[in-house]
Order: structure tokens, then C-alpha cells, then sequence
């Protein structure tokens, strides 16, 4: 069946430093769309950004993740974290039905 | 904008008990979802429905029973509630137009 893998379960980071936070999946779907959400403390989560493009850049908030068909990735990325950028990260694959989501990724960011 | 409406916003029950948790979007969805989240295991999907009387069962549905009796609301029975049950249920309805999922802010249950 469709899956999706976060790897890190926690990251933290710095003020400043680089983010990458790692996705990968499995579908038998040929055109999936991949999502990142991100939830805040006390919140739901909410779209961060989207792509069913393969190779293309999606980027949205300083964020920016590229849909890789040939390795099932889509990692999310941004130049500088921000202290605000602390929150919990979920990358999910669609079937156009149903939302899979991995297993999170909780990234702090310190001063 | 729309919005999803989760009532309540924390239950508690007892071991055994049957507890009914519920859900209103105004957005006009067709598609209705419930998740559970757990700490370090994600989001991981109860139930779904793609109309109204449509239920589709998700990976985590057994001890769940769901109901789509209108288009607006779709409702979540916890049929037998265990004791140290603690977690978030998000609702959540799909925009099929902008390929976007919309979520509720959650009902926190925990079981004594």
C-alpha cells in the first residue's frame, strides 16, 4: 500500500542554519501529489506547500521541497530557520482520495 | 472561508464506555476524514468518506465505528474505550479543487 518515511523524528537547529527535513514514499499510484504540513503548538496542521510535478521546485514561506519520481522523495528545505519555524513537520502523499502521512518530524529551532 | 467545527474539544471517559465525538465543515466537501494522532506515530487515518452514507475504513479502524448521515457532519464512536487512552483526533475535509486538506482543531480524549 502507499506509505511515506520521515526519517528524523527530531531535529534541532540553530538560528540561521540550513533545514532539510527527509521524505520518501511508496505508492503504485503514478501521478501522486506530495504535500508537507506543518503544526504548530496548540494547533492543527496546515498546508505548507504541494507538487505533482516531477523535478520542479514548489516553494512557499522561505520553504522549498522538488518532487522526485525516480527516488520517491521530497525533502523540505529552507536557506535559514527561523525561531518560528519550531513546529512539527508532516510529509504526506495523496491517491487523490486519501492523505497518508508519515510519522512527523519535530524540529526546534534555537537562538 | 470555511471552517471544521470538532465538538468536544476534550473528552473524557471511562474504560469501557462508548464516546461519540463530532464534526461540522462548511466548506461544501464531499470527502470527510477522522485521524488519530499519537506522539511519534503521526497522523494515522480512522475513517474516511467520499459522500454522504459513504464510509470507508482506514488503516486504524477497528474500536471505531463512523457515521456520515449529511454531507456537513461526519461523527466518530469510540466503541469501547481503554483505560490510559490518551490522543488527538483531528476531522478534516479535502478541497478536491485545490488538492488541499483542511483540518479541525482536534478533540483530545483521555481514558481513566
Amino acid at each position: 500500500g502507499d506509505s511515506v518515511t520521515q526519517t528524523e523524528g527530531l531535529v534541532t537547529l540553530t538560528e540561521g542554519l540550513p533545514v532539510m527535513l527527509n521524505c520518501t514514499y511508496q505508492t503504485i499510484y503514478s501521478n501522486p501529489f506530495l504535500f508537507w504540513y506543518v503544526q504548530h503548538l496548540n494547533e492543527s496542521p496546515r498546508l505548507l506547500l504541494k507538487s505533482f510535478t516531477d523535478n520542479k521546485r514548489t516553494e512557499h514561506q522561505g520553504f522549498h521541497a522538488t518532487l522526485h519520481k525516480s527516488s520517491s522523495s521530497f525533502h523540505l528545505q529552507k536557506s535559514s530557520a527561523q525561531l518560528s519555524d519550531s513546529a512539527l513537520y508532516y510529509c504526506a502523499l495523496s491517491d487523490h482520495n486519501v492523505l497518508y502521512f508519515g510519522s512527523g518530524t519535530k524540529l526546534t529551532v534555537e537562538p | 472561508g470555511g471552517i471544521i467545527t470538532q465538538t468536544p474539544k476534550f473528552l473524557i471517559g471511562q474504560e469501557g464506555q462508548k464516546l461519540t465525538l463530532k464534526c461540522q465543515q462548511n466548506f461544501n466537501h464531499d470527502t470527510m476524514y477522522w485521524y488519530r494522532q499519537d506522539s511519534g506515530k503521526g497522523l494515522r487515518l480512522i475513517y474516511y468518506s467520499i459522500t454522504e452514507n459513504d464510509l470507508q475504513k482506514g488503516d486504524l479502524s477497528e474500536g471505531y465505528d463512523a457515521s456520515r448521515e449529511k454531507k456537513s457532519s461526519f461523527s466518530l464512536t469510540v466503541t469501547s474505550a481503554q483505560k490510559n487512552e490518551m490522543a488527538v483526533f483531528l476531522c478534516a475535509s479535502f478541497d478536491r479543487g485545490n488538492t488541499e486538506v483542511f483540518f479541525g482543531k482536534g478533540t483530545r480524549l483521555t481514558v481513566v
